[in-house]
């Protein structure tokens, strides 16, 4: 059984860049079977797909945050990141860092979720 | 506004069998498999249905899904009052090459 686990600030501040690490740990994050990605919920709203990643380093965007997303993923220490740049109030949300099954694109596992609120 | 559609809320008595609609279009239902997932209050959302109709385990069999076309439907049967939460489908979008969920839909059991 998978488990995921995010690390990062609860506070940013506007314009700069929100950094999240997540560390699974129960398996491994070079499994051809999954792959690796961010969610984001704002207060009171529903979800939103960040981006994904496989373990070779494909990625995936969500079209409206392309410009401002990077993910990326360490095997040798069986964690990936997320960094959004030029956060705004309305990146102020919950994210979840999640491991997805390649085949159905079923999100099987979800990290507890860090709420990141922008503010200065 | 989400790429598909789902009603903001539903009810339904203890007991009671409810239905939550998800429209979507041909680059992403009409192409793409479908999975719902269950968020109950101040928790991570968890996988309920996977492969339009495919239950994890130890998802209760009060849970069903289908697909038809452009359309899923996820069923609850037997409502109890631990299902009140909410639901979001989702599914992979060929045009945008991303994963696209439904707004949500709460649930309350009366």
């Amino acid at each position: 059984q998978l488990q995921l686990q995010e690390s990062g600030p609860g506070l940013v501040k506007p314009s700069e860049t929100l950094s999240f690490t997540c560390t699974v740990s129960g398996g491994s994050i070079s499994s051809s079977s999954y792959y690796w990605g961010w969610i984001r919920q704002p207060p009171g709203k529903g979800l939103q797909w960040i981006g994904s990643i496989y373990y070779s380093g494909s990625t995936y965007y969500n079209p409206s945050l392309k410009s401002r997303v990077t993910i990326s993923v360490d095997t040798s220490k069986n964690q990936f990141s997320l960094k959004l740049s030029s956060v705004t109030a309305a990146d102020t949300a919950v994210y979840y860092c999640v491991g997805v099954r390649g085949q159905e694109v079923s999100i099987d596992y979800w990290g507890q979720g860090t709420l990141v609120t922008v503010s200065s | 506004q989400s790429v598909l559609t789902q009603p903001p809320s539903a009810s339904g008595t203890p007991g009671q069998r409810v239905t939550i609609s998800c429209s979507g279009s041909s680059s992403n239902i009409g192409s793409n498999t479908v999975n719902w997932y269950q968020q109950l209050p101040g928790t991570a959302p968890k996988l309920l249905i996977y492969g339009n109709n495919q239950r994890p385990s130890g998802v209760p069999d009060r849970f069903s899904g289908s697909k038809s076309g452009t359309s899923a439907s996820l069923a609850i049967s037997g409502l109890q009052s631990e299902d009140e939460a909410d639901y979001y489908c989702a599914a992979w979008d060929d045009s945008l090459s991303g994963l696209v969920f439904g707004g949500g839909t709460k649930l309350t059991v009366l």
